[in-house]
């Protein structure tokens, strides 16, 4: 078991471009999460998903932000159009859920992203 | 609207000094409600998890606690090591299986 992992780990960019993160769950989990945490505050959700279906996204999650997990397995979140209230660390989070059990979620280490 | 609250912001103790973090919260349906470490720069780590009040859990100096309104994360004679960000977190029976977190406790154990 080698845990979450997210990438990149640190991402500087330009205001108005796009970046794309990559995250990589718990082997057999099947459910993935997004959080973004800012300074200070605890992580916000962003979305969800149960295997490839994307089953929430927070009111809180701009147009401007897309996620995808076209196989089960692999996520990416990509922002476009980046602007300097994005700066945050985004948190990913994996957890196995079976019918009528309870769900820990696990995170990965996060990516910081600048966006200048 | 869920809300969860952690108090104190802060706290700094000596090594050795028991003390108590608590977590308010307010929520329509408990599903769960989950304790976090994270360290800087760092994603949160699993601690406990509680699901109903009355409920406790220990893991080497921790223990967390629940009632119907707050949880408590008891740390009995902390080391050094144990400084870090305390986060706590509600899953709603309402909202899907989103986690609403607090802002966490900053604990700093000095030698």
């Amino acid at each position: 078991d080698t845990g979450v992992s997210q990438n990149p780990r640190h991402k500087i960019t330009k205001r108005g471009q796009n970046v794309t993160f990559r995250c990589d769950p718990i082997s057999e989990h099947n459910r993935l999460y997004w959080y973004r945490q800012t300074l200070g505050q605890g992580p916000e959700f962003l979305t969800y998903f149960q295997n490839e279906a994307q089953l929430e996204k927070s009111r809180l999650l701009s147009d401007r932000f897309s996620a995808e997990r076209p196989k089960g397995s692999f996520s990416t979140l990509e922002i476009q159009r980046t602007e300097q209230g994005d700066s945050a660390m985004y948190l990913c989070a994996s957890s196995l859920v079976v019918s009528g059990s309870k769900e820990t979620q696990y995170f990965g280490p996060g990516t910081r992203l600048l966006v200048l | 609207e869920d809300q969860v609250t952690q108090s104190p912001e802060a706290l700094r103790l000596q090594e050795g000094e028991s003390s108590s973090l608590n977590c308010s919260y307010t929520v329509s349906g408990l599903r769960g409600l989950f304790w976090y470490r994270q360290d800087p720069g760092k994603g949160p780590e699993f601690l406990f998890t509680l699901y109903s009040a009355g409920e406790e859990k220990e893991k080497e100096r921790l223990k967390a606690t629940l009632t119907k309104k707050e949880s408590f994360l008891h740390i009995t004679a902390p080391k050094p090591e144990d400084s870090a960000t305390y986060l706590c977190a509600v899953q709603a029976l309402h909202s899907g299986y989103a986690l609403n977190f607090g802002k966490g406790t900053s604990l700093l154990v000095t030698p």
